[in-house]
């Protein structure tokens, strides 16, 4: 990957809401696209990736879709709740799994 | 199943002096890579290893750093006579065949 782009840089919800995060990227030749979360002071942990074969990707309320063609990505998080409260990457992986990733989103869920 | 380790987990060290920072990746991983994330920061690729190889270091600064992951024991990331600006939470993922990616706990490098 080149360069991701993140938005927004930071987004609060309320309880039960949904949030979405979107990334943009640049390097034509990239084909895996995971989103991590990282609670403070510990570590990114992998919550979902996608794959350039497919479209749409769902595990119970979180969901990631890809449009290759514009070459973006989001993460979709459903009836959130306090404990989704963290910071999310997106991340590119390019061509050879080396990720790129974006500058976080800090998700605020108000119970 | 342990997950990635990372040791120190917190290391402080004077300017001038080395840091040694270790991984174990997850048991049958065979391909790990160093990151660095720098204070309210994403994570930066800094080189990707595989057993007795480096793939790729075109995220690590040319001159101090080094990385190794030999054929027995964890990768090494050694950063030496360490400046202010080194001071960042290093992190080390480890995956089975190069997609899925797995962090450790990180090192909070810390130079006085």
């Amino acid at each position: 990957g080149e360069n991701v782009e993140q938005h927004p840089s930071t987004l609060s919800v309320q309880e039960g809401d949904s949030a979405v995060i979107k990334c943009t990227y640049s390097d034509s030749a990239s084909n895996y696209f995971p989103w991590y979360k990282q609670e403070l002071g510990k570590r990114p942990q992998l919550i979902i990736d996608i794959r350039s074969n497919v479209g749409e990707k769902k595990d119970q309320r979180i969901a990631v879709t890809l449009n290759k063609t514009a070459k973006h990505f989001s993460l979709h998080i459903t009836e959130t709740q306090p404990e989704d409260s963290a910071v999310y990457f997106c991340a590119d992986g390019g061509s050879n799994y080396k990720l790129t990733f974006g500058k976080g989103t800090l998700l605020t869920v108000n119970p | 199943n342990a997950g990635v380790m990372q040791n120190p987990r917190h290391l402080v060290r004077r300017r001038g002096q080395e840091a040694r920072l270790r991984c174990s990746p997850m048991k049958g991983h065979s391909h790990v890579y160093w990151y660095r994330q720098l204070p309210e920061e994403g994570l930066k690729f800094m080189v990707y290893l595989q057993k007795e190889n480096i793939i790729d270091e075109s995220g690590m600064p040319k001159e101090r750093f080094s990385a190794e992951f030999p054929k027995e024991g964890p990768s090494i990331l050694r950063i030496q006579q360490v400046v202010r600006g080194d001071s960042a939470a290093y992190f080390c993922a480890s995956s089975p065949r190069g997609e899925e990616q797995f962090f450790g706990p990180g090192t909070r490098l810390t130079v006085l």
